[in-house]
């Protein structure tokens, strides 16, 4: 019974190519988020979202759009990728911002290499 | 600027030791504090949180404290096991906002 499950787990793929990133979560959180992993180990936030609403989007290219269809699913789209997307993407989720521990329940991540 | 800093070299301690790990931030003022361990090739999982009201707190063999005047907090695992290797990252919640920040993360390493 996986918590957060992401798809796929590796992606490689050439420049210029769009990819997505499915998540799904059964923990019954509002709250999703997508973190970025690179090569060095920093994991930095890039979007939030609560009950399907946008809540965070960190300074991330336009290139990146994330889609929740619902509570329970966030999605990412990159369009046009480049060599430095190339990183470990995790999905997320908690209770919402202000309630509960804060605590994150993270994915097992998705490879993603850029050739 | 606002920087999290951990142990940047990797932990090589003697099983049954007491691993300490180190978090230090500056410009910044959380509400709370979070650490997770995370695996080669896994997603971090959570471990602990202390509020900042808090100077202390622990869970079987692991302890953290929250020291705000020093700006860091400290993760303590006793009796170490090798099976306790691994990357451990420490997080900021600044306004509860929902919007964690991550240390680089410390790698531990427990020999037998």
């Amino acid at each position: 019974d996986t918590a957060v499950s992401q798809t796929p787990k590796y992606l490689v793929t050439q420049m210029g190519n769009d990819k997505s990133i499915k998540c799904e979560q059964n923990l019954g959180h509002d709250t999703m988020y997508w973190y970025k992993q690179d090569s060095k180990k920093f994991l930095k936030i890039m979007f939030s979202y609560n009950n399907k609403e946008l809540i965070i989007n960190e300074t991330v290219p336009n290139r990146f759009s994330p889609k929740s269809p619902d509570k329970a699913h966030l999605n990412l789209h990159i369009n046009s990728l480049e060599l430095g997307d190339s990183a470990v993407y995790f999905c997320a989720s908690s209770q919402p911002p202000g309630q509960g521990t804060g605590e994150l329940f993270f994915g097992e991540g998705s490879r993603l290499t850029v050739l | 600027s606002q920087k999290i800093e951990q142990n940047s070299e990797a932990l090589n301690i003697q099983e049954g030791k007491t691993a300490t790990l180190t978090c230090n931030y500056t410009n910044y003022s959380p509400a709370y504090l979070q650490w997770y361990r995370q695996d080669p090739g896994r997603g971090p999982v959570f471990l602990l949180l202390i509020r900042e009201n808090e100077k202390e707190k622990r869970k079987e063999r692991l302890k953290v404290t929250f020291d705000t005047t020093l700006k860091q907090s400290l993760f303590h695992i006793t009796a170490s096991q090798p099976a306790d290797s691994a990357t451990y990252l420490c997080a900021l919640d600044i306004h509860q906002g929902g919007k964690l920040i991550f240390g680089q993360g410390t790698e531990l390493s427990v020999k037998p």
